[in-house]
């Protein structure tokens, strides 16, 4: 039971480059997220998904596409890397929204991304 | 637009002694107040939460006391101890909407042996 897998760990671009980060998860939960993390940012809600096939926006979703075709894995794609994009990328899966009382959620161990 | 603020932004502790953080919100529309602690290296994984209608929650060495009035919450650790060292995150959850929830700027303690 691996639980939240992220690929890749590192990762640098340069502007304008695209890349795909995966987000694996085995605990057969319907709610998955990515957020990104700034200093002195906080976490803040890229994209997310309640199921398989479905995604919606999140505070930041500017430059930033998701995909959810099979239900244990969520993609984040950036088509045109900008230097702003520089930041830690975290995924998360919950059975159902996390964001509810006592419904745990679980993160994967993050991906650092640096467009340079 | 930070709406949970969090301070401190770093603390040093000597083992034995009490950590705290505080957490004020703008927002009245939040109703859900979770804690998060983070590992170097590791995403944050959730530590201890509470409600409104409570005013303080322990959990082990974990307290969280929530002053409703004055829109704070704070994060207490007794008996630090070094394996405490990590980044803490207050949040408050939007009870409207998706309910999403809003994160701190988050706590770098570091507990001193």
């Amino acid at each position: 039971n691996a639980g939240v897998t992220q690929t890749p760990k590192f990762r640098v671009l340069k502007t304008g480059q695209s890349m795909t980060l995966l987000c694996a998860q085995d605990m057969n939960h319907e709610y998955m997220y990515w957020y990104r993390q700034d200093p002195g940012m906080g976490l803040r809600l890229i994209h997310y998904s309640v199921g398989e096939g479905t995604t919606a926006k999140g505070e930041v979703p500017d430059g930033y596409n998701v995909s959810r075709l099979k239900k244990q894995n969520f993609l984040l794609g950036l088509e045109s890397a900008a230097p702003s994009q520089t930041s830690v990328y975290f995924c998360a899966s919950s059975y159902s929204t996390f964001h509810r009382m006592n419904t745990e959620a679980f993160f994967g161990q993050g991906t650092r991304l640096t467009v340079v | 637009q930070q709406q949970v603020k969090q301070s401190p932004q770093s603390l040093i502790v000597q083992k034995g002694g009490i950590s705290i953080i505080n957490c004020a919100y703008e927002n009245t529309a939040f109703d859900y107040f979770p804690w998060y602690q983070q590992f170097p290296g590791k995403g944050p994984a959730l530590l201890i939460a509470i409600r409104p209608d409570v005013s303080e929650k322990k959990e082990g060495r974990f307290t969280i006391s929530f002053n409703k009035s004055a829109k704070q919450f704070s994060l207490h650790i007794m008996d630090s101890q070094p394996g405490d060292s990590a980044t803490y995150f207050c949040a408050a959850r939007r009870n409207t909407g998706f309910q999403k929830l809003v994160f701190g700027t988050g706590t770098r303690l570091l507990v001193s042996p």
